[in-house]
């Protein structure tokens, strides 16, 4: 079945440091990717997306490029800030389960002044 | 706009016991679907509705079950709470059941955290 395997948190940093959270998936077919980002208090949000091979997606500075060869989909941002405090989940939409989004476990991001 | 609304926010029940959570739809948006997100873990599908039928089940016990209404929101329930069954109940939205949401358009709502004694 789907899977989506990432790295464990939790991610301290320092404000204006670069990030990186791995993401490597298992799918049928050819899969869509996604991170979605949860904020404290507020509800799941998507942050960016890919649809196929070579893609990069792009939101707020934060960049992942959909990598068929080695099954990854990468988060990164070159400067991070305090307020990129949150959870980060990456996901995937296969075409064997197109109904339904298969997540991460989520990697807690802490940004520190 | 209104985006995906969910009640209640918070409930606390005990053991055995029966839940019901209630969810209201983006304006416009005919699917509905159900995730559940355990402390510390990522979302786990648990049901789609589209159109009022059910397109698609997770890995759930029978003690789960929704349904749609013709205004297109829609109630999750279970039965026999379980201590297990704790978590945020997220509900989310889109235009259509299937293909949009390789797009990525799948909304949610803040979730109904549930808590069981």
């Amino acid at each position: 079945g789907d899977s989506v395997t990432q790295m464990e948190g939790p991610v301290t940093l320092s404000e204006e440091a670069f990030l990186t959270i791995n993401c490597t998936y298992t799918a049928t077919g050819y899969p869509s990717l996604f991170w979605y980002v949860q904020y404290p208090g507020e509800g799941l949000q998507l942050l960016l997306k890919a649809t196929k091979a070579d893609d990069k997606g792009s939101n707020k500075g934060f960049e992942a490029t959909y990598r068929k060869e080695t099954t990854s989909f990468h988060l990164e941002k070159g400067s991070v800030q305090v307020s990129d405090s949150a959870v980060y989940f990456c996901a995937l939409i296969s075409g064997g389960s197109n109904y339904k989004l298969t997540f991460g476990k989520g990697t807690l991001l802490t940004v520190n002044p | 706009d209104a985006g995906v609304t969910q009640s209640p926010t918070h409930l606390i029940k005990t053991r055995g016991q029966q839940v019901t959570l209630r969810c209201s739809p983006i304006s416009g948006h005919k699917s509905v679907s159900w995730y559940q997100q355990v402390l510390g873990q990522g979302p786990q599908f648990i049901f789609q509705y589209y159109e009022k039928e059910e397109r698609g089940r997770g890995n759930f016990p029978d003690r789960f079950s929704a349904r749609q209404f013709p205004n297109y929101s829609s109630e999750l329930n279970v039965n026999a709470l379980l201590l297990g069954d704790s978590a945020l109940y997220l509900c989310a939205s889109s235009v259509t059941g299937t293909s949009g949401l390789r797009d990525g358009e799948l909304f949610f709502g803040e979730g109904s955290r549930l808590t069981v004694l």
